[in-house]
């Protein structure tokens, strides 16, 4: 099973601020999905195939890496943003998730 | 548009059972697997297996081997998940979620609004 390990765990950014979310994972994946999950919300893809928008993701956020080592960026931080960011691989089974990370608002 | 929709919030105490429910709507059902995930309350996601809802073949995680059941009815396109001999630390939020492709990648597109169970005596 591939382990993906999210850092930071929490971070606070200010409004505007360029942010960066990463995932690492124990072997090399394909391509990495990211989901933003809101409080009391349910999961929403967000990022596919390691760089691909989802449908009315702003395009302020941006995905990218390869083999092992992927990330989210966001270019300028806004209050929406506020959330909690996944990561999963679907490309070797079983599925994995990352155990998140935390984006709040300074 | 593509809608799953789960069933209520449950209360229940150890030992018994729960049958979550996700009704969905917007496509045709046995084109698409389903997936479960489990959220513990403050944690993260973690995936539980998955139903061919063509076929109705179950495949579980490891840890999910056992007390947990995927079944389906098709003709009323709901997905179901079953949880036997309940225990305090099945209290969570069960997600269904439709397995697809996007431009050549899986993914898991679209989600429940959750189904939380409570197991306390």
């Amino acid at each position: 099973e591939i382990v993906l390990t999210q850092s930071p765990t929490t971070m606070a950014a200010s409004p505007g601020e360029k942010v960066t979310l990463n995932c690492l994972a124990s072997s090399s994946v394909s391509y990495m999905n990211w989901y933003q999950q809101k409080s009391g919300a349910s999961p929403k893809l967000w990022i596919y195939g390691t760089s691909n928008l989802a449908s009315g993701v702003p395009n302020r956020f941006s995905g990218s890496g390869s083999g092992t080592s992927y990330s989210l960026t966001i270019s300028s931080m806004e209050a929406e943003d506020v959330a909690t960011y996944y990561c999963l691989q679907l490309s070797s089974y079983p599925p994995t998730f990352g155990g998140g990370t935390k984006l709040e608002l300074k | 548009q593509i809608q799953l929709v789960q069933s209520g919030p449950e209360l229940k105490k150890p030992g018994e059972s729960v049958k979550i429910s996700c009704k969905a709507s917007g496509y045709t059902f046995t084109d698409y697997a389903m997936h479960w995930v489990k959220q513990a309350p403050g944690k993260g996601l973690k995936w539980m297996g998955w139903i061919n809802t063509y076929t109705g073949k179950p495949t579980y995680a490891d840890d999910f081997k056992g007390r947990f059941v995927f079944s389906l009815e098709a003709s009323a396109s709901t997905a179901n998940l079953q949880i036997s001999n309940l225990k305090n630390e099945d209290t969570a939020t069960y997600f269904c979620a439709r397995f697809s492709t996007v431009a050549h990648y899986y993914v898991m597109d679209a989600w429940g609004q959750g189904a939380s169970v409570t197991v306390s005596s």
